[in-house]
């Protein structure tokens, strides 16, 4: 069965950090691989998405995602950190084998100190 | 993106009465549809799949006859919740997606049975 974990359930950042969050997937065929955001009060938002092609994958609010195929992961980067960013950040994966249904990591709680 | 559209956004009822819930796709046709149930602080738990005049297809341990999934048409499911109990009151979201497409998710329906 596909399973999504998220290594991190609570991160606290200053402004400006960096920003790696990791997303590992147990499922060995092709699948596809999501970011959402989901900020305080409001519903999911994509981030970002991995189909096929280049890996490494841009998004919107200046995040980015590589694909490792070989380490079955989907790490969610960015280089410097807004109070504004400070939201719950899903990882996401669905496959064609299994009916393309979305399985949803646990969530990654991001809070940005000013 | 697509828009997908839930309605009512919020509902309040009564333990022991039926709720409905309405999942619209509004400018593609979801071939497919799936039902999530979040908690509090928790991840999304998908509970059901539809495809457009099936059956739904429940995740284990989700009750098919408390949680009636109906999906008659490309653009619309509907979830209704039977004979509602307080432990029911979650936040439920659906998503549509077409053969090639990532799935679209909906702004979501906060249930509060009292």
């Amino acid at each position: 069965a596909q399973s999504v974990s998220q290594h991190n359930h609570h991160v606290i950042l200053s402004e400006a950090a960096s920003l790696e969050l990791g997303c590992n997937y147990s499922y060995g065929g092709t699948v596809n691989l999501f970011w959402y955001v989901q900020y305080p009060g409001q519903h999911l938002q994509l981030l970002l998405k991995y189909f096929s092609g280049d890996p490494l994958v841009k998004g919107i609010k200046g995040f980015e995602a590589e694909f490792i195929k070989s380490k079955f992961s989907f790490n969610l980067r960015k280089p410097s950190v807004q109070w504004s960013d400070t939201a719950e950040y899903f990882c996401a994966v669905n496959a064609r084998t299994g009916g393309f249904k979305t399985i949803f990591g646990a969530g990654t709680r991001l809070f940005v100190k000013a | 993106g697509a828009v997908v559209s839930q309605h009512p956004s919020w509902v309040i009822c009564k333990s022991g009465t039926s709720v409905k819930i309405e999942c619209r796709s509004l400018d593609f046709q979801a071939t497919t549809m799936f039902w999530y149930r979040q908690f509090p602080k928790q991840s999304l738990m998908l509970m059901a799949t539809s495809n457009e005049g099936s059956k739904a297809t429940y995740e284990q341990g989700v009750e098919k006859d408390k949680f009636l999934i109906n999906h008659a048409s490309l653009t619309l499911s509907t979830l209704t919740v039977t004979s509602a109990h307080p432990e029911d009151s979650s936040f439920y979201i659906c998503s549509g997606r077409t053969e090639n497409t990532e799935a679209f998710f909906g702004q979501g329906t906060r249930l509060t049975v009292v």
